[in-house]
C-alpha cells in the first residue's frame, strides 16, 4: 500500500516556464511534507518543506503548496532552469522518526 | 552546513560475501538512518538508530545489520550478499527523532552484487 505517490514518472518544461511536481498522499495522519532533489549518484538533497498547519511555503524559486482536503502537495520551480533537471521526491511523516516516500518524478529542464 | 560522509560511492561484491557500508555525520546528529533506493520503489527504511548502541528494524531489515558504536558513525552490514541487494544505498541523519526536521543524505553508495 503506498501511502505517498507520485503519478508521474516524468516531466519535461521549457526553460524559464514553471515546473509542477505533483505528489498524492493517503494517510491523514501525515503532518511534515518534504520535497527532495536528486541528480544521478548523488543523494537526496532536502529542497523545501511544508507543516500541515500552513497551505503553502516558499524559498526563492522553489513553492510548495498543500491541499490537505484533497491529500494533495505540489511543487511549483518557477522560473525553471536547465539545472533543475533531476528526480523529485516527495516525502511525509506523521511526526515520528518515519519518512514515506513516493517514487520519484525525473524533471528535465529544455534549453 | 550537515555533512554526512558515505566512505565508498561504488562497490562490487561477490555473492555470499559480508560487506560494510559506512557512514559519518559531523553535527552530533542522535538520530542515524539506512535506505535503499531502487527504481520505481522510491526510498525504503533499512535501519535506524537513535542514540549508540541503540537500533530500531526499518521496513525491510532482511538480510542486513547495523552497528552504531559511536554517536558519529553508522554502520550497515550485509551479512552475506546476495544479488537482490545490488541497490543504491542512502545513510541520513536528522536531529530531532519525533519532530519536523528534515533528513540529511549522504552521497550514497551504488553496490552491485554479482
Amino acid at each position: 500500500d503506498q501511502q505517498v505517490k507520485q503519478n508521474s514518472p516524468s516531466l519535461s518544461v521549457q526553460e524559464g516556464r514553471i515546473s509542477i511536481l505533483n505528489c498524492d498522499y493517503t494517510n491523514s495522519m501525515f503532518d511534515y511534507f518534504l520535497w527532495y532533489k536528486k541528480y544521478p549518484a548523488e543523494g537526496p538533497t532536502f529542497l523545501i518543506s511544508i507543516s500541515s498547519i500552513k497551505d503553502k511555503n516558499e524559498d526563492g524559486r522553489f513553492t510548495v503548496f498543500l491541499n490537505k482536503s484533497a491529500k494533495h502537495l505540489s511543487l511549483h520551480i518557477v522560473p525553471s532552469q536547465p539545472g533543475d533537471s533531476a528526480v523529485y521526491f516527495c516525502a511525509a511523516s506523521a511526526g515520528t522518526y518515519k519518512y514515506i516516500f513516493g517514487t520519484g518524478t525525473r524533471l528535465k529542464v529544455l534549453a | 552546513d550537515v555533512k554526512v560522509t558515505q566512505s565508498s560511492r561504488y562497490l562490487v561484491k561477490r555473492t555470499g560475501e559480508k560487506v560494510f557500508l559506512e557512514c559519518v555525520q559531523d553535527m552530533d546528529h542522535e538520530n542515524m538512518f539506512w535506505y535503499r533506493q531502487d527504481p520505481g520503489l522510491g526510498l525504503r527504511l533499512i535501519y535506524f538508530s537513535y542514540d549508540v548502541k541503540m537500533k530500531e528494524k526499518g521496513d525491510i531489515p532482511e538480510g542486513y545489520s547495523v552497528s552504531r558504536e559511536k554517536k558519529e558513525r553508522f554502520s550497515l552490514i550485509l551479512e552475506s550478499a546476495s544479488t537482490n541487494q545490488t541497490s543504491m544505498y542512502l545513510c541520513a541523519s536528522k536531529g530531532l527523532l519525533m519532530g519536523n526536521s528534515p533528513l540529511h543524505f549522504g552521497n550514497g553508495t551504488r553496490l552491485t552484487v554479482t
